[in-house]
């Protein structure tokens, strides 16, 4: 099976950097979303790591060490609007390529 | 147009009605995904349809029906549904031959089952 682990809660400051931690255990891995979804909203898709490194898209960034089983989103120049959940969430071959299994989320908050 | 568009974005109804969610997307996506979100929990895959054919069911009951007339449309047919299918339905889509994608979601519909 696949065993995807976040922390469930962090808090931060308006204007911080924070890093939210993903640990998958999966065979055949295929790739690792980051969504970000506000409350009563759908989830808004972030990044798409394949490939070891770190992929950098504006205040957001996403890293992905295959060996480790590990990946982060890293979110500078934190603002207000950034409180919200963030998903992890693995694509694998053995579950099938189109099957998208999330982790349970982290919920972010920003105080000013 | 790079967007899933949902309808409605919110049903309430009886647990002997029978009603339809719908989800269109115009960006050419050959997969479309019906997700089921509780709150605070994360979106849980229902089905997969590829190519306008179902290939993926996750033991999902009956009383849920899904259908793809096209490709750009997917439907969910509901009857006789149970408070506890009470939920925000989501639905997605992604484009599967590329391979940096990444899957795009519908603002969701909020199901309130009575």
């Amino acid at each position: 099976g696949q065993n995807i682990d976040q922390p469930t809660e962090m808090t931060a400051t308006e204007g911080a950097i924070v890093q939210i931690n993903c640990t998958y255990q999966t065979s055949g891995f295929n790739g690792l979303f980051w969504y970000q979804q506000h409350a009563g909203e759908a989830p808004t898709f972030l990044s798409y790591n394949v490939l070891d490194g770190l992929e950098e898209k504006g205040r957001f960034s996403s890293f992905l060490s295959r060996s480790k089983g590990y990946s982060y989103l890293l979110l500078k120049e934190l603002q207000m609007k950034d409180s919200a959940s963030y998903l992890c969430a693995v694509k694998s071959l053995n579950t099938g390529f189109q099957k998208l299994v999330f982790g349970t989320g982290t919920r972010l908050l920003v105080s000013p | 147009d790079t967007e899933v568009t949902q309808t409605p974005k919110h049903l309430v109804m009886g647990m002997t009605n029978k009603k339809s969610l719908k989800c269109e997307q115009h960006m050419g996506h050959r997969a479309m995904y019906w997700y089921k979100q509780k709150a605070k929990k994360p979106p849980e895959l229902m089905f997969v349809y590829s190519y306008e054919k179902l290939s993926i069911n996750e033991s999902v009951p009956s009383r849920f029906s899904p259908e793809c007339p096209n490709s750009s449309l997917l439907n969910l047919h509901l009857h006789a549904l149970q408070p506890e299918d009470s939920a925000l339905y989501l639905c997605a889509s992604s484009q599967e031959s590329v391979k940096r994608e990444g899957k795009f979601f519908g603002p969701g519909t909020r199901l309130t089952v009575l």
